[in-house]
């Protein structure tokens, strides 16, 4: 049983195209996480949510909005996007948002904005 | 700021040799520190992590890490390098100062030759 999953895997799009990256954790977790892997592999954390609660925003543009239905699930969705958009996006979950519980990565979605 | 620093974007070993990659952070708080494996085309994997106590720390696959505080240090080794143990290593730090935000170093790139 895959234990953080995203959808979709690849995703290819038009600049101001809008779209949405889904992700879902079986694990129990209480906390979810966004980040970005650029081109150059450097991951950067963007959003957390704790049990449906966003309580990490980073300087993020407005256009990336994420959507926590449940505990389980939290989506990105993209607005007009941009080539610099380009990029791994992904998913992780924790137990809680102490610093010290491990977080778990889900596969990643691949985005290329052409 | 929280910074994580890995001396090394590519590390190049034989099979049988030791792997050591290094990790510096900077944190004026008590860190906890994370090694992250990620192999081609899939998410991170913790392979280990210091919270508390003991300052060296065993993980997965024979991997293991020193915690030295006075050279804000977390370097990660294992004594003979496998083929399988090519992937891409990432060093993380997460503090109070930080509010506990996951700040991941540029990552390093583990070749291993035959």
């Amino acid at each position: 049983d895959t234990a953080v999953s995203q959808t979709p895997k690849y995703l290819v799009t038009q600049m101001g195209n809008d779209k949405s990256i889904k992700c879902e954790q079986n694990l129990g977790h209480d906390t979810m996480y966004w980040y970005k892997q650029d081109s150059k592999k450097f991951l950067k954390i963007m959003f957390s949510y704790n049990n449906k609660e966003l309580i990490i925003n980073e300087t993020v543009p407005n256009r990336f909005s994420p959507k926590s239905p449940d505990k389980a699930h939290l989506n990105l969705h993209i607005n007009s996007l941009e080539l610099g958009d380009s990029a791994v996006y992904f998913c992780a979950s924790s137990l809680g948002p102490a610093g010290s519980d491990t977080q778990y990565f889900g596969p990643g979605t691949r985005l290329t904005v052409l | 700021a929280q910074s994580v620093t890995q001396l090394g974007s590519h590390v190049s070993v034989s099979e049988g040799a030791l792997v050591l990659l290094r990790c510096n952070y900077s944190s004026s708080v008590p860190p906890y520190l994370f090694w992250y494996v990620q192999y081609p085309n899939q998410g991170l994997q913790l392979l280990l992590k210091y919270t508390t106590g003991a300052t060296l720390v065993k993980g997965i696959n024979g991997f293991e890490a020193e915690f030295k505080k006075s050279e804000t240090s977390f370097h990660l080794t294992k004594p003979s390098a496998h083929m399988s143990d090519a992937a891409e290593y990432f060093c993380a730090v997460s503090d109070m100062d930080s509010s506990y935000k996951l700040i991941f170093g540029s990552g390093t790139r583990l070749l291993v030759r035959p």
